[in-house]
């Protein structure tokens, strides 16, 4: 059982550029979700999926595609990178019945663009 | 959408005191409110969660506290430790939707 893994750790794009962040899990979560987290503004949630088939905005969601076409797996496309953009990315799942639960957190992407 | 205001942004303790981070929320149909720690370098990891039909909820020297009415949770560990030190985030949920509040930072000196 690996729980979030997160593809690549590590990215340097430049400006312009795409490229997608992988997330899969292995805990049959129904729910599963993208963050960014940058310096004194804790997480904010870019996009969420509550099932396959099923993608919904969260909070900051311009620039970010996403779908989900497998309860495991929920890539995260960044279309034109910006340097905006740079920040540590977090996908995150979790077992929902209706309503949210603790997540399970991936181990991040740390992604700088220049 | 909800907003999650989180103080203080940082807070040191002596080895041993307690530590007090404080929450606030903004749309009452909020039902369910997570912490998290982040060890530097780390994924977020779940410490105590608690839900809107409870009061307050302990697991061993950490406790939760939520008043609906005001609007506000609050995190207490007790008895600190070097290894509590670490951002500690609290959330707010609204179904499928959740916010995060901007993070503390608790340094405990030994």
């Amino acid at each position: 059982n690996a729980g979030v893994t997160q593809t690549p750790k590590f990215q340097v794009l430049k400006t312009g550029q795409s490229m997608t962040l992988q997330c899969a899990q292995d805990m049959n979560h129904e729910y599963m979700s993208w963050y960014r987290q940058d310096p004194g503004m804790g997480l904010r949630l870019i996009h969420y999926s509550v099932g396959a088939g099923i993608t919904d905005q969260g909070e900051v969601p311009n620039g970010y595609n996403v779908s989900r076409s497998t309860t495991e797996d929920f890539p995260l496309r960044l279309l034109s990178a910006a340097p905006s953009q740079t920040s540590v990315y977090f996908c995150a799942s979790s077992y929902s019945e209706g309503t949210i639960n603790g997540y399970t957190f991936g181990s991040g992407t740390r992604l700088t663009v220049v | 959408g909800e907003n999650v205001e989180q103080h203080p942004s940082t807070l040191s303790v002596q080895e041993g005191d307690s530590a007090v981070i404080k929450c606030t929320y903004s749309d009452s149909a909020s039902n369910y409110f997570p912490w998290y720690k982040q060890e530097l370098g780390k994924r977020p990891q779940l410490i105590i969660d608690i839900r809107s039909n409870v009061g307050e909820k302990k697991d061993q020297r950490i406790a939760v506290t939520l008043n609906k009415t005001a609007k506000h949770f609050s995190l207490h560990i007790t008895e600190t430790q070097p290894e509590d030190s670490a951002v500690y985030f609290c959330a707010a949920s609204i179904g499928n939707d959740m916010r995060f509040g901007a993070g503390t930072r608790l340094t405990v000196k030994p």
